[in-house]
């Protein structure tokens, strides 16, 4: 299948600092990525629909302002947790779709997990 | 409303045999796409079988089959002959709408397949 890249996988901050995570497809282009969130034993919630070129469209309840998403590039979609707390420390998860294969199947990074001290 | 419902948290299977796991889905549109991953411990979501609403036959990819019943608006996963490395969590999905890279999938609250030796 397609191969989704996301970076970092792990990270550990302290509170109040900012935290960048990158998505790439590596082997398509996608003008529409997808940020999800995950708490431990729960499961996959959308937090943010990232659009190449335009603004994020965020989920109800999703701090905009704390959750800056870009979509720069039709292969790069980044997430900046900005002034991380203990309460955002998660699995943030990206997802993409090929859009010239049938079916629109989405693919995952690896994830990261965030941990703020 | 849960527009995805997966009402077994956990499952045993022992080696080598088959194990269903459920899936029922709520939707008032006519075009949506259902889909099943794996997530094991590692946290990277593993697509494994996709069924699409105007699909007359059940989707197969090798081990994995999908028992779609429309009416009843179940999709339940059907796994083959067990394997060790199939103990994981396991998600049912949805994307409603025309196939398309532009919607983010609903997901169920997952069951946790182990397999027994």
């Amino acid at each position: 299948g397609a191969v989704v890249s996301q970076h970092p996988s792990w990270v550990i901050c302290k509170s109040g600092t900012s935290v960048k995570i990158e998505c790439r497809s590596l082997d398509f282009q996608a003008t529409t990525m997808f940020w999800y969130r995950q708490f431990p034993k729960q499961s996959l919630m959308l937090m943010a629909t990232s659009n190449e070129g335009s603004k994020a469209t965020y989920e109800q309840g999703v701090e905009k302002d704390k959750f800056l998403i870009n979509h720069a590039s039709l292969t790069l979609s980044t997430l900046t947790v900005t002034s991380a707390h203990p309460e955002d420390s998660s699995f943030y998860i990206c997802s993409a779709s090929p859009a010239a294969l049938a079916k629109n199947i989405q693919y995952f990074g690896a994830g990261t997990r965030l941990s703020v001290l | 409303a849960q527009k995805i419902t997966q009402t077994q948290p956990g499952m045993f299977v022992q080696e080598k045999e088959a194990v269903t796991l459920d899936c029922t889905y709520d939707t008032s549109d006519p075009s949506y796409g259902l889909f099943w991953y794996k997530q094991p411990s590692s946290g990277e979501m593993i697509f494994l079988i996709y069924q699409g609403s105007y699909d007359q036959q059940n989707a197969t990819e090798g081990r994995y089959s999908l028992n779609f019943q429309k009416a009843r608006k179940s999709a339940n996963l059907v796994i083959s002959a067990s394997q060790l490395g199939d103990s994981a969590m396991y998600f049912c999905a949805m994307r409603e709408g025309r196939d398309t890279g532009r919607r983010a999938l609903t997901f169920g609250s997952g069951t946790r397949l182990q397999v027994q030796p």
